[in-house]
């Protein structure tokens, strides 16, 4: 079956630098989506990247739709303490209701 | 508040009990869904709802598990006969539309832990 996986598992970065976690999929997916997931919290939509080659930005967040579109990243410039929790990147493989979620990258920022 | 809503939020089970969640979507969304998600894991799809009939389920869904949605609105997860391997958090979500790609709005979650 589908696999999204996501690196890193884990980042821990000072508060202003900047961090990116990567997705890949298994299988060509017609769509990728992001969510954040606060700890105790629930996932949150972030955005939805549909094109090959996708380039889509929300203030210091920067998301990138691979040309073959089976990989995917999340960019975020200047960490602030409320970019804390986790990150997960979410495909449609073969199945038009089924998202395959990876394992998420937690994400810490010291202040 | 008309966001996904999930009850009960925590439960706390002797293994071998049944136990069931409930699901409130938002309003009007066609769409549900139950995922299951275990620490440090990614969301897990369980089951999609259209309306009311039930679309998909996952292998993961074993007979111990039966969701509904009788009338297209809410929707129930019941479990039965509870393993100490169903404690996890227990995701609702809904969305509208037909097609892929629409936004899917989680619930809170309802945890459950077998002891």
């Amino acid at each position: 079956g589908q696999q999204v996986m996501q690196i890193p598992q884990y980042q821990h970065v000072q508060e202003g630098e900047d961090f990116t976690t990567y997705c890949n999929s298994s299988t060509t997916l017609s769509n990728i989506q992001w969510y954040k997931q606060r700890p105790g919290g629930h996932p949150v939509f972030l955005i939805q990247l549909v094109k090959s080659g996708e380039v889509k930005k929300q203030k210091r967040l920067t998301f990138q739709f691979g040309e073959a579109k089976k990989n995917s990243s999340l960019h975020i410039t200047a960490t602030q303490t409320t970019d804390v929790g986790t990150y997960f990147c979410a495909g449609y493989g073969g199945s038009n209701y089924k998202l395959t979620f990876g394992k998420g990258t937690l994400l810490t920022v010291n202040p | 508040d008309t966001g996904v809503s999930q009850d009960p939020r925590h439960k706390i089970t002797k293994r071998g009990q049944n136990v069931t969640f409930r699901c409130d979507p938002i309003s009007e969304h066609n769409r549900l869904y139950w995922y299951r998600q275990t620490l440090g894991q990614g969301p897990e799809f369980l089951t999609y709802f259209q309306n009311e009939a039930q679309l998909e389920k996952s292998r993961l869904l074993s007979d111990r598990f039966s969701a509904e949605r009788p009338k297209g609105s809410f929707s129930t997860l019941e479990i039965q006969r509870t393993e100490q391997g169903d404690s996890a958090m227990y995701l609702c979500a809904s969305s509208s539309g037909t097609g892929r790609g629409n936004t899917i709005y989680f619930g809170e979650g309802s945890w459950l832990t077998v002891v």
